[in-house]
C-alpha cells in the first residue's frame, strides 16, 4: 500500500517563474492538504482540497493556488515566486476532513534564487 | 484562535531514560491533537492522536501521550529511549467545532545520546 508521494523531491526556480508541485494521496484517502515549511519552522497551513475543491485556506496570498483531480491527486501552483518562497512543500492526505489523522509524503525541497 | 507551544527548542536524554517532549495548546472548543515526527530531509510521520476517551494514548514505536484539560497540555512520552528516536517533534492541533485547520507547533529536537 502506497503512502504519500510528492514529485518532484526537489526543484530551483528563480524570481518570478511558476511552479507546479504534485501530490498522490494514501490509497483510500480523499483530502489532501498542503503545508509549507521554513527552515526550523513548524508545517504552516496552506489549503485544503475535498471533493475537488478548496474547502479551507491559510494565510497565503492567491499567487498559491491549487487543483484536486477526481482521482484525489492533487497540484500546487505558486507564481511570481519570491525568495521568501523556498521551502519544503509537504503534502497531507486523510479520510475526511475531521477526526482522521494526515499522513505526510516526503515533501518537495522548492530552491528560488 | 487556535495556537500549539512546545517551550522547549531542545531536549537531551539519555538512551534507556524516559524522556519527555513538552506540548500546550490553545483552543476555543474541545481538541483534536497530533504528534508527529521528522527525520532529517523526510515528510513527517504521524506518531499518535487524541480524539476523545482515554487520556492516555499510545502511539507507534513505544510512545504515548497524555491529555491534560486543566492544563492544556499533551505531552509525548517513552519509558526507555533509544538513539534512533533522535529527530524533530512536532505538536499538533485542530478545534474539534467546524472545519478548523491543524496548527503545528515549532518543533522540539529530541537528541538521544548513547
Amino acid at each position: 500500500d502506497a503512502g504519500v508521494t510528492q514529485s518532484p523531491t526537489h526543484l530551483i526556480k528563480t524570481r518570478g517563474q511558476q511552479v507546479t508541485l504534485r501530490c498522490s494521496p494514501k490509497s483510500g484517502h480523499d483530502t489532501v492538504s498542503w503545508y509549507q515549511q521554513a527552515l526550523g519552522q513548524g508545517p504552516q497551513f496552506i489549503f485544503q482540497y475535498y471533493e475537488e475543491e478548496e474547502r479551507q485556506r491559510g494565510n497565503f496570498p492567491d499567487r498559491f493556488s491549487g487543483h484536486q483531480f477526481p482521482n484525489y491527486s492533487s497540484e500546487l501552483n505558486v507564481n511570481a515566486l519570491l525568495l521568501g518562497d523556498s521551502a519544503l512543500y509537504l503534502c497531507a492526505s486523510s479520510l475526511g476532513q475531521l477526526r482522521s489523522a494526515q499522513y505526510f509524503g516526503p515533501g518537495t525541497r522548492l530552491l528560488v534564487l | 484562535a487556535q495556537s500549539v507551544a512546545q517551550p522547549e527548542d531542545q531536549v537531551n536524554v539519555a538512551e534507556g531514560n524516559p524522556l519527555t517532549v513538552k506540548c500546550t495548546y490553545s483552543v476555543s472548543g474541545n481538541p483534536y491533537l497530533f504528534w508527529y515526527v521528522q527525520y532529517p530531509n523526510r515528510g513527517l510521520q504521524f506518531l499518535l492522536k487524541y480524539i476523545t476517551g482515554d487520556n492516555l494514548v499510545k502511539g507507534s514505536y513505544g510512545f504515548e501521550a497524555e491529555f491534560n484539560k486543566s492544563q492544556t497540555s499533551f505531552h509525548l512520552k517513552k519509558p526507555s529511549a533509544l538513539v534512533s528516536d533522535s529527530a524533530l517533534y512536532f505538536c499538533a492541533v485542530r478545534d474539534v467545532v467546524g472545519y478548523s485547520t491543524l496548527t503545528f507547533g515549532k518543533g522540539t529536537m529530541l537528541l538521544v545520546s548513547p
